[in-house]
């Protein structure tokens, strides 16, 4: 059974504050992908890694960056929190050349006040 | 104009109804495409993936129509745990992006 965390579920952070997000995948998918949900606007892809230290940007990057140093593990790094970055953030894997299912981690609901 | 667009609903219907939902997509270059249920405060699950020829999983049913570039789905006998928010995603031929909908929100009552 594919299993997706992510390191908190929930999340308050001052604005200014440089705030790690961190999703691990137990089945060695090659890629992984941070997306933000926000009501009304869907999830949103910011990053996606389709393997060790590759990485490109999604459709809103700005403000944030990534980190895939070991295959398991993707970083998300808000450099400084501002409150627009208030949302739910949500991990995914799936395997390389896959057009199937993402498997999603059960986000983290970040507020930066 | 957004990849992918869901009416965003909601849809109020009883137990036992029929409901279709609908969603729309920009670029005739997609390949593939899905419906994926997110329940409240969880992460979004696949529910099926939509074929060309159609297919059918027990009181679900989705359609593709790559000429209009809409996907459907159909839920017959609606139950009380199909209330959920159904999200309509879309992938383009590198299967590393995939644009999702801002979701239906489908509310069925007893």
């Amino acid at each position: 059974d594919v299993k997706v965390t992510q390191s908190s579920r929930y999340l308050v952070k001052r604005t200014g504050e440089k705030v790690f997000l961190e999703c691990v995948q137990d089945m060695d998918h090659e890629n992984m992908f941070w997306y933000r949900q926000d009501p009304g606007l869907g999830l949103r892809l910011i990053y996606f890694s389709y393997d060790v230290k590759m990485k490109e940007k999604g459709d809103i990057p700005e403000g944030y960056s990534v980190s895939r140093e070991k295959k398991e593990r993707f970083s998300l790094i808000l450099e400084s929190a501002s409150t627009n970055q208030t949302s739910m953030y949500l991990c995914a894997s799936i395997p390389a050349h896959s057009s199937y299912e993402q498997y999603f981690g059960p986000g983290t609901r970040l507020t930066v006040t | 104009r957004k990849e992918v667009e869901q009416d965003p609903g909601p849809f109020n219907v009883p137990e036992g109804a029929t409901v279709a939902f609908n969603c729309t997509y920009s670029n005739s270059a997609s390949q593939s495409f899905f419906w994926y249920r997110q329940d409240c405060r969880k992460e979004p699950k696949l529910l099926m993936s939509v074929y060309s020829s159609g297919n059918e999983d027990g009181r679900f049913t989705a359609q593709l129509n790559r000429a209009s570039q809409y996907i459907s789905l159909l839920i017959r006998d609606s139950k009380l745990s199909d209330s959920a928010t159904y999200l309509c995603v879309v992938t383009k031929y590198n299967f590393n992006k995939f644009y999702f909908g801002s979701g239906t929100k489908l509310n069925v009552k007893p």
